[in-house]
């Protein structure tokens, strides 16, 4: 049972242009959404997150959009740039509760060049 | 300050030995998350420790993984007589205060099975 979901398991962006990835998750008890970025070999880095007391969060070129009641987000990457190219994962938790994240599958960002 | 270490970064076994895969935290974190991630999916919660205490371990398969976080020294994941199944990427992650936004990820380790 997934309970975050990435839909598009690659994206293909040009340089400069915007980049949209979604999410989608089930669980409603969750109240606190990240998204980690992680190159080949390496373990997922920590990007950005949003509380569900929020519709909007935003750090430099990366802004998460979170709609409740779809139970969606997107992170937006404005302009994109060639090190932009990684694997971004959805994932969510219950903020009070002190163990795991939930994690999507990912999405393979491709910036073209 | 050096970040999560994982070791080995890749290791190969044989179906139906035992493989040991290393966590050394950061310093001052003393709460230790492991994560599997099979080809082609996100990462997955296994268990939660901190020192001497496994906290939540919902994740780890019924048999043949244990996982440890002694007093002293890295936490261990421990998967006995492996099967190719076992074969994915396993990241530990640590915290200091046991609150998921503080996780730090090591690089992971890649473990293969012949």
């Amino acid at each position: 049972d997934q309970q975050v979901k990435q839909n598009s398991p690659s994206l293909s962006v040009q340089e400069g242009r915007i980049s949209i990835l979604n999410c989608d998750y089930t669980n409603s008890m969750f109240d606190y959404f990240l998204w980690y970025k992680k190159y080949p070999a390496e373990g997922p880095t920590f990007l950005i997150s949003i509380s569900s007391i929020k519709d909007k969060n935003e750090d430099g070129r990366f802004t998460v959009f979170l709609n409740k009641s779809a139970k969606h987000l997107s992170l937006h990457i404005v302009p994109s740039q060639p090190g932009d190219s990684a694997v971004y994962f959805c994932a969510a938790c219950v903020e009070n509760r002190d163990d795991k994240i939930i994690f999507g599958k990912g999405t393979r960002l491709h910036i073209l060049p | 300050n050096a970040g999560v270490m994982q070791n080995p970064r890749h290791l190969v076994r044989r179906r139906g030995q035992e493989a040991r895969l290393r966590c050394s935290p950061m310093k001052g974190h003393s709460h230790v998350y492991w994560y599997r991630q099979l080809p082609e999916e996100g990462l997955k919660f296994m268990v939660y420790l901190q020192k001497e205490n496994i906290i939540d371990e919902s994740g780890m398969p019924k048999e043949r993984f244990s996982a440890e976080f002694p007093k002293e020294g890295p936490s261990i994941l421990r998967i006995q007589q492996v099967v190719r199944g076992d074969s994915a990427a396993y990241f530990c992650a640590s915290s200091p205060t046991g609150r998921v936004l503080a996780q730090h990820f090591g690089d992971g380790t890649r473990l293969s099975i012949l």
